[in-house]
Formats: C-alpha cells, structure tokens, sequence
C-alpha cells in the first residue's frame, strides 16, 4: 500500500528555518517524480517544488533561493529544507508523488503545518 | 506564469444533478491539466489527469474535457460524498506549475 507521512512541521519565528521529511512506503521516492504543495490556512492550493527521478529540482518563484528540496534514497525518504522563513510561508505543507510522470500528483500525505510567527 | 481561473467560485446542486465546472488557462497548455477533490482538512485527491484521463479507482461519473485554453470537469450525478472543493491544475512545464483558486460544490 502507497503511504506518504509527513513530518517536521511546528511554530518557528520570522528569518528561521525548519526541514520537513515525508517518509514513503509502498513505492521507491527515488524512481517517482516528486512534489512539495502547500496551502495557507483558508487558501488554495501552491505548488512549491518538485525533484525528478533523475535528481532534477524545480521551484516556485514564491521560494526559490530559500527552500530546498531532496531525497534520501536509502531512507526512501522526500525532504523540504525551508530557510529565511516568511509569514507568508504559513501553509499546510503535503508531499506529494507523480507516478505519472507528466505533472499530476496521484498519492498525497496528510500534511504538516508550518506556522511562521513571533 | 499561467494563470488558471475556475469558475464558478461555488456551485449549489442538489443530488442527482448534472454538474459542470470549467478552468480557463491563460495561454495554451494542451492537454495538461489535472482535477482534483478536496474535503475539508484532508489531502487532495485525484480526479483526472492529462485533461480527460480518469484516475484509477475514481468513479466513472467524473469525466473531463478539453484542450488549449479550455476545460471542464463533469460530474453526471450528484452523489452525498461529492460535496467538497476542486481544483485544477496545470502542469504545461514543470517550472510553471499552477493551481485554479477552487470551486466551492455545495448542497442546494
């Protein structure tokens, strides 16, 4: 079974940072295409990075410089390194595989919140 | 960046009804766009992937259409558990990603 559990979410001040870890079973990270999508309290959904099979990542304008994405293939493990926090970073944050390959996200975890306050 | 507009922002329907809810993209991007549902304080969930290709295991009565610009997700009978938000997505180049601002399919 296909399970995605996130991890690492908490209350942080304004200029800090926090890594998230999204622990998979039932399939291999490292040969799926994978995503972080956020969604701010009341909001929609944004996406915010993906990492290829092939270790290619991909940000969102929104984050670009200040997150990181990766993997731990031995863990089979997705993370999000967020650094220079923002208030508007305040999100529910899901990771989030594409098995198809092409963009849509077919497993979703439950999610982590990240609250950015002082 | 691409911008996806959902409309409408909410929908009343009964059960049984015949819904339609349509994305409009910005500029082109083929056939690559996704739908999803979404119930309140859980995770997404996959309808419809590529613009009318339906998700395994997702009932037959979501369907999708579209290309270009334009696209709209059907659902041909109202059930109970439909009621939720949905959200389309767009994934023309993977740097670009975007997400309609939802739509809101609420009991009449």
């Amino acid at each position: 079974e296909v399970q995605l559990v996130e991890s690492g979410g908490g209350l942080v001040q304004p200029g800090g940072s926090l890594r998230l870890s999204c622990a998979a079973s039932g399939f291999t990270v490292s040969s799926n295409y994978m995503s972080w999508v956020r969604q701010a309290p009341g909001k929609g959904l944004e996406w915010v990075s993906v990492i290829y099979s092939g270790g290619s990542t991909y940000y969102a304008d929104s984050v670009k410089g200040r997150f990181t994405i990766s993997r731990d293939n031995s863990k089979n493990t997705l993370y999000l390194q967020m650094n220079s926090l923002r208030a508007e970073d305040t999100a529910v944050y899901y990771c989030a595989r594409d098995s198809h390959g092409s963009g849509s996200n077919d497993y979703w975890g439950q999610g982590t919140l990240v609250t950015v306050s002082s | 960046d691409i911008q996806m507009t959902q409309s409408p922002s909410t929908l009343s329907a009964s059960v049984g009804d015949r819904v339609t809810i349509t994305c409009r993209a910005s500029q082109s991007i083929s056939s690559w766009l996704a739908w999803y549902q979404q119930k309140p304080g859980k995770a997404p969930k996959l309808l419809i992937y590529d613009a009318s290709s339906l998700e395994s295991g997702v009932p037959s009565r979501f369907s999708g259409s579209g290309s270009g610009t334009e696209f709209t997700l059907t659902i041909s009978s109202l059930q109970p558990d439909d009621f939720a938000t949905y959200y389309c997505q767009q994934y023309n180049s993977y740097s670009l990603i975007t997400f309609g601002q939802g739509t809101r399919l609420e009991i009449k």
